[in-house]
């Protein structure tokens, strides 16, 4: 089946860093999504990429839509206490089902 | 962005009992998805439901499982006889603008026990 591998796998950082993650597969997507998840709570979208090569920012948030569209990336900035969470990336292939990469933990420390 | 409202938040219930989660978009939506989460893992696709059928189903999605639009406005998941390999929480999510992202619900915690 169709595979989504985040790296790293956790984080753990300080206050104020930069954070870079990525979601590779094996396979070819159209669409890329990040999500953040908060323990017990629904996956919420962060960003959404469409094309091969884009790169879109939502705030401290930028993200990248790989050139060979089997791959993204989410880099956070300056990083603070909420961007506590968990990460996924997720793909979109042929239908609009959503596969989701295995996560990225991230832990803040002030 | 549309909105869900997903009950209950929790639901624990005895192995082979059915069950029926519900999801109530705050406007009416003819498409939605249904993932769930085992604890600790990843997001996992079950099934998309459109105008009254199913689009699209996963392997997970078995005939212990269905959706349905009782009433018009609310979408339901029935699991007809639990496993405990059911315990996860089961996430409704309803499509952007764009038809490419999804909208996820607060979820709903099953426990079979």
């Amino acid at each position: 089946g169709q595979q989504l591998n985040q790296s790293p796998q956790s984080m753990f950082i300080q206050e104020g860093e930069d954070v870079s993650m990525n979601c590779t597969s094996s396979s070819i997507f159209n669409t890329w999504l990040w999500y953040k998840q908060d323990p017990g709570e629904g996956p919420v979208l962060l960003i959404a990429l469409y094309k091969a090569g884009e790169l879109t920012s939502n705030g401290r948030l930028t993200a990248q839509f790989g050139i060979t569209r089997k791959d993204s990336f989410l880099n956070i900035s300056a990083s603070i206490p909420s961007d506590v969470g968990i990460y996924f990336c997720a793909g979109q292939r042929d239908t609009d089902k959503l596969i989701f990469g295995t996560g990225t933990r991230l832990q803040v420390f002030p | 962005e549309p909105e869900v409202t997903q009950t209950p938040s929790h639901q624990v219930t005895q192995m082979g009992q059915e069950v029926i989660l519900r999801c109530v978009p705050i406007s009416n939506h003819l498409y939605f998805y249904w993932y769930r989460q085992i604890l600790g893992q990843k997001v996992e696709f079950l099934v998309s439901f459109y105008n009254n059928e199913i689009s699209e189903k996963s392997e997970i999605f078995d005939d212990q499982f269905s959706v349905e639009r009782p009433d018009g406005s609310n979408f339901t998941l029935k699991i007809r006889s639990t496993k405990l390999e059911d315990s996860a929480m089961y996430f409704c999510a309803l499509p952007g603008a764009e038809n490419t992202e999804a909208f996820f619900g607060q979820g709903t915690r099953l426990t079979v026990v």
